[in-house]
């Protein structure tokens, strides 16, 4: 069962400008994760946000996690062409990490 | 290190054979996952295993998938008989108390 769910299904934006996506989450985690995946291609971890953290960076990328609304955001700065991918978050719970279904960004030239 | 590897990248076979996926995770690693993508249902959590141990095989679909860690280096996903519906991308990922790394997967077409 999808554990987390991402918000939107797709954005289009143009290329430097900021992208935001969203994730909201059902129950309790250990920490939340945010992975990239390129078309046909496997997974890659982008950053973990642990439960008891709030806000974390990672070059141009700064995800938040807000366990009282058990929602998280990942915001990539000033997008590249490269980052035209599907985001996926992914909660930990147990030992497992359970994906939500992505948002797929395209970065538009 | 080579990451997570798995083998074959491709695999195409009739309705009715039996398929076996394979899989090497990251030396060191005491988790390993098995996870299915196809379109419609996203990313699914098929089963996982901790120190060679199936954990929680609560997501495999049904009695034909069945899969197995003989020893920390080396895991299989097996599917007998495969089915139409089973074609997907099968990923393995490995993890530590450092974070998860995911295999290319293999790619599944059942005709």
């Amino acid at each position: 069962s999808q554990q987390g769910e991402e918000d939107p299904q797709a954005l289009s934006i143009q290329e430097g400008e900021n992208a935001t996506m969203n994730c909201s989450y059902k129950t309790s985690i250990n920490n939340l994760q945010w992975y990239r995946q390129n078309s046909g291609r496997g997974l890659v971890h982008l950053i973990l946000i642990r439960s008891n953290e709030r806000e974390k960076h990672s070059g141009r990328l700064r995800v938040t996690l807000d366990t009282s609304k058990k929602s998280s955001s990942l915001l990539i700065t000033a997008s590249r062409a490269a980052d035209t991918a599907s985001y996926f978050c992914a909660t930990d719970r147990n030992d497992k990490i359970i994906f939500g279904k992505g948002t797929r960004l395209h970065i538009l030239p | 290190d080579a990451g997570v590897i798995q083998s074959p990248r491709h695999e195409v076979t009739e309705m009715g054979q039996e398929v076996t996926l394979r899989c090497k995770p990251i030396s060191g690693h005491d988790y390993l996952f098995w996870y299915r993508q196809t379109m419609m249902r996203g990313l699914e959590l098929l089963i996982y295993f901790n120190n060679n141990v199936p954990i929680d095989d609560s997501g495999m679909p049904e009695d034909r998938f069945s899969a197995k860690m003989p020893n920390a280096s080396f895991s299989t996903l097996k599917i007998q008989p495969s089915e139409p519906r089973d074609s997907a991308v099968y990923f393995c990922a490995s993890s530590s108390l450092n974070g998860y790394t995911f295999g290319s997967g293999t790619r599944l077409t059942v005709v």
